[in-house]
């Protein structure tokens, strides 16, 4: 069935410093990627998103490349900010089910 | 603001117990998920309707049920409560269900069994 593995966390990093979340994923067909961020005590937020191989989905400053040939579709930012602090969750969609099937999610918290 | 609206927010209840909880879609929204999530298990998808009618089936217990109804807000029943049900229930809805349509998420009923 579809899997999404994410790197194990918590992260914890400096202000300003580089981040990247490593994920990688099982499923049958072409999935649509996600990244997902839960801020404490709120609901999940798209964060980004790409459709088909080699696409590049952006925002806030985040990236994340959807690599077919690695299955992988890491998520980075070149400058984390405190208000970064969040659980961020890689998730796939495939055309054949609606349901995001979710990675277990990464803790990121950026000190000052 | 995603426009997903789940209540109640929080819910304290005993074993044994029953429990309703409710999710208004986005406006327009035909397709309403259920997922569960907990510290052990992370996110996981419970079930699916579209458009009033079961679409998937995920890690859904045989004491949870769910349904849409034709306003399209949806409802998850949980029975025989047990400790290991406590979790945060999230609700998200899309327009379709195709693979890149985005799928938006209420802010979460918390359930504490005690």
């Amino acid at each position: 069935g579809d899997s999404v593995t994410q790197m194990e966390g918590p992260v914890t990093l400096s202000e300003e410093a580089f981040l990247t979340i490593n994920c990688t994923y099982t499923a049958t067909g072409y999935p649509s990627l996600f990244w997902y961020v839960q801020y404490p005590g709120e609901g999940l937020q798209l964060l980004l998103k790409a459709t088909k191989a080699d696409d590049k989905g952006s925002n806030k400053g985040f990236e994340a490349t959807y690599r077919k040939e690695t299955t992988s579709f890491h998520l980075e930012k070149g400058s984390v900010q405190v208000s970064d602090s969040a659980v961020y969750f890689c998730a796939l969609r495939t055309p054949s089910y609606g349901k995001l099937t979710f990675g277990q999610g990464t803790i990121l918290t950026v000190h000052p | 603001d995603s426009g997903v609206t789940q209540t109640p927010k929080h819910l304290i209840t005993a074993t044994g117990q029953r429990v309703t909880l409710r999710c208004s879609p986005r406006s327009g929204d035909l397709s309403v998920y259920w997922y569960q999530q907990s510290l052990d298990q992370g996110l996981q998808f419970l079930i699916q309707y579209y458009n009033g009618e079961e679409r998937a089936k995920g890690n859904i217990l045989e004491r949870f049920s769910a349904q849409q109804f034709p306003d399209l807000h949806s409802e998850l029943n949980l029975s025989s409560l047990e400790l290991g049900d406590s979790a945060l229930y999230f609700c998200a809805s899309s327009v379709g269900d195709s693979a890149n349509t985005e799928a938006f998420f209420g802010q979460g009923t918390r359930l504490t069994v005690v």
